[in-house]
């Protein structure tokens, strides 16, 4: 069974661009989770999708981050524009039931905006 | 609020011993369950054990095991017979069962360099 995936695993762009991370959960897995952890800082939940809803996106830092799931299947977060603070490593999670050892974590997306 | 404090930025520890890493929670609710996740340079986040705050036995797995003391509100995690493998960012991590969805806490994490 393949894991959790993220595309793509590096990323540099320079402030004012836009950027687009993609997770692929693993298949049959309602929920899926974003998470990121700057640099120096803890990592930092960012929001939570059961199937193509939003269950909670209190994490999410600002209005720049938008963060889709497509039929409930793969998510999408994109930054518009890209500042310097959000250089950092995003990870995605997902898990299919309330079991929160079931919590399975993608290698991540390394962000820096330069 | 929840929060998880890791205190230990970067430790040393030598092949074939044990160590420990410390975990410290905060949380108002009763029922939690507490996590530590280890992170190897190739980026990924590994699950290694998990204690439910009512589990009334400390938590094992293989060479993990998890100083559960809740009147402490500590967690803290020891590897036995440490292996040049384990040399990687550890993370404790927290979840609350008050709230729907089953977002987790995390610490600062801990550095562990496994020296032979």
């Amino acid at each position: 069974e393949a894991g959790v995936t993220q595309f793509p695993s590096h990323s540099v762009i320079e402030k004012g661009q836009t950027v687009t991370l993609r997770c692929d959960p693993i298949s049959g897995h309602d929920n899926l989770y974003w998470y990121r952890r700057v640099m120096g800082k803890e990592i930092k939940f960012l929001l939570h999708f059961v199937k193509e809803s939003k269950q909670d996106e209190s994490g999410m830092p600002n209005n720049r981050f938008l963060a889709e799931r497509t039929g409930g299947t793969y998510s999408t977060l994109k930054v518009q524009p890209a500042e310097l603070e959000d250089s950092g490593v995003y990870f995605c999670a997902s898990s299919q039931g309330r079991l929160p050892y079931e919590q399975y974590f993608g290698p991540g997306t390394r962000l820096t905006v330069t | 609020a929840q929060k998880i404090t890791q205190t230990q930025p970067g430790m040393f520890v030598q092949e074939k011993e044990a160590v420990t890493l410390d975990c410290t929670y905060d949380t108002s609710d009763p029922s939690y369950g507490l996590f530590w996740y280890k992170q190897p340079s190739s980026g990924e986040m590994i699950f290694l054990i998990y204690q439910g705050s009512y589990d009334q036995q400390n938590a094992t797995e293989g060479r993990y095991s998890l100083n559960f003391q809740k009147a402490r509100k500590s967690a803290n995690l020891v590897i036995s017979a440490s292996q040049l493998g384990d040399s990687a960012m550890y993370f404790c991590a927290m979840i609350t069962f008050k709230a729907a969805g089953n977002k987790l806490t995390f610490g600062g994490g801990t550095r562990v360099l496994v020296k032979p």
